[in-house]
């Protein structure tokens, strides 16, 4: 099973906004709304930002949104914010009964 | 409140086996299952494999097929990870995670993450 792909970093300034992309096959995202959005700040684990495609659990911020389209996935957020600035990682549940993770995208916010 | 605590930072030497808990506190511990992620240094998360609720399946990821063992002990809450003839290459931080089966596949709540060096 490849990783999904995800651009290896994205900028933005606060206040803007910006999208990360996830692309996979049909095996994966293609194949389920079992994709989800983890953030990681440095030395934290990771955090669960999005599930199944477009939900957000209790407590993460409105400013975060996902879509799906096809085998490519993405995430939105913004209004973007200092506390933004993290590595995100897309991750989709596959036909193997097993998750994939993206490679990650690192977000700078300048 | 739901968290998941895990082991201490081993370090171990080519060859030999290492094993992390992740002790469960909060919830019911048979209503999810547990999920195990790798993290090399300066890389992404990487599955390794998972079990699920009541012990009913165990699927481990093509890379880690025949090294690994994921098993969990409902008398203790705990679950575990054992990785054999480790190499340098498995030199990362380990993480636990729960597998909230229902709601969307998702790994809802992480450990803290075990750090596992191997060094000769």
């Amino acid at each position: 099973q490849s990783a999904l792909t995800q651009p290896a970093s994205v900028s933005g300034s606060p206040g803007q906004s910006i999208t990360i992309s996830c692309t996979g096959t049909s095996s994966d995202v293609g194949g389920y709304n079992y994709v989800s959005w983890y953030q990681q700040h440095p030395g934290k684990a990771p955090k669960l930002m999005i599930y199944e495609v477009s939900n957000r659990p209790s407590g993460v911020s409105n400013r975060f949104s996902g879509s799906k389209s096809g085998n490519t996935a993405s995430l939105t957020i913004s209004g973007l914010q200092a506390e933004d600035e993290a590595h995100y990682y897309c991750s989709s549940y596959t036909s193997s009964g097993t998750w994939v993770f993206g490679g990650g995208t690192k977000l700078t916010v300048l | 409140q739901v968290q998941l605590v895990q082991s201490g930072a081993e370090v171990k030497k080519p060859g030999a086996s290492v094993k992390v808990s992740c002790k469960a506190s909060g919830y019911t511990f048979t209503g999810h299952g547990f999920s195990w992620v790798r993290q090399a240094p300066g890389q992404g998360l990487e599955l390794m494999g998972w079990i699920s609720a009541n012990n009913v399946n165990t699927i481990y990821t093509q890379k880690f097929q025949g090294r690994v063992t994921v098993t969990t002990d409902t008398s203790t809450s705990t679950a575990y990870m054992e990785l054999r003839s480790l190499r340098s290459d498995d030199t990362a931080v380990y993480y636990c995670a729960r597998v909230y089966w229902n709601q969307g596949r998702i790994f809802d709540i992480w450990g803290q993450g075990t750090m596992v060096t191997v060094s000769s």
